[in-house]
């Protein structure tokens, strides 16, 4: 099974502020999800990224995988409170695995008016 | 697109009885549809892999006979906890993947289960 590590796994800012997680393994991966699951709700994928080098943008979010495929970072422009919940990223579980993602530990994102 | 719902969204029921967890993708066929459990402040954890018309495929450590998982067609599956007792109460969510060869999943709002 490959594992992804992420990072840092609690994050309190005020709004304004920017922020980025990361997510890094020892494994390289076809490619690497994030979603955004706020508290009581089902996680929302935000993007797929699937390039070695990619770069992503979903309005204040930017999107990285890297260049060898075995690291994604979310980085986050101007925080705002909407922007608060837990983000996951994604990536193929590996072997005979029927689509099975293995999932980072989460960050619990919490932005302050 | 890709709409997963999932009911009921909240259910209390006592110790020892069964529930019943319904998964629906609303707008696409479900190759693929998996089921896990999530305890607060915590990242998902995967207890089966179904796919529609075969047997569920359970992670390590997860009783079978306790969550009954059925995948009777394309664009449903149900979990069933059976005889369930506190222990089982948390956060159970279900997500569905489209097509084969496609990693993304979507994922249904979630089951709060309390059970007393």
């Amino acid at each position: 099974t490959q594992l992804l590590e992420q990072s840092p796994q609690f994050l309190s800012i005020q709004e304004g502020e920017n922020l980025t997680v990361y997510c890094n393994s020892s494994s390289v991966f076809s490619s690497l999800q994030w979603y955004r699951q706020e508290p009581g709700e089902g996680p929302v994928l935000l993007v797929t990224v699937v390039t070695g080098g990619e770069v992503k943008k979903l309005k204040r979010l930017t999107f990285q995988f890297g260049d060898a495929r075995k690291d994604s970072s979310l980085h986050i422009t101007a925080a705002q409170p909407g922007d608060t919940g837990l983000y996951l990223c994604a990536g193929p579980a590996g072997g005979t695995s029927y689509g099975k993602l293995t999932f980072g530990q989460g960050t619990i994102l919490t932005v302050h008016p | 697109g890709a709409v997963v719902s999932q009911h009921p969204s909240r259910v209390i029921c006592k110790s020892g009885t069964s529930v019943k967890i319904e998964c629906r993708s609303l707008d696409f066929q479900a190759t693929t549809m998996f089921w896990y459990r999530q305890f607060p402040k915590q990242s998902l954890m995967l207890m089966a892999t179904s796919n529609e018309g075969s047997k569920a495929t359970y992670e390590q450590g997860v009783e079978k006979d306790k969550f009954l998982i059925n995948h009777a067609s394309l664009t449903l599956s149900t979990l069933t906890v059976t005889s369930a007792h506190p222990e089982d109460s948390s956060f159970y969510i279900c997500s569905a993947r489209g097509r084969v060869g496609v990693f993304e999943q979507y994922f249904g709002p979630g089951t709060r289960l309390t059970v007393t």
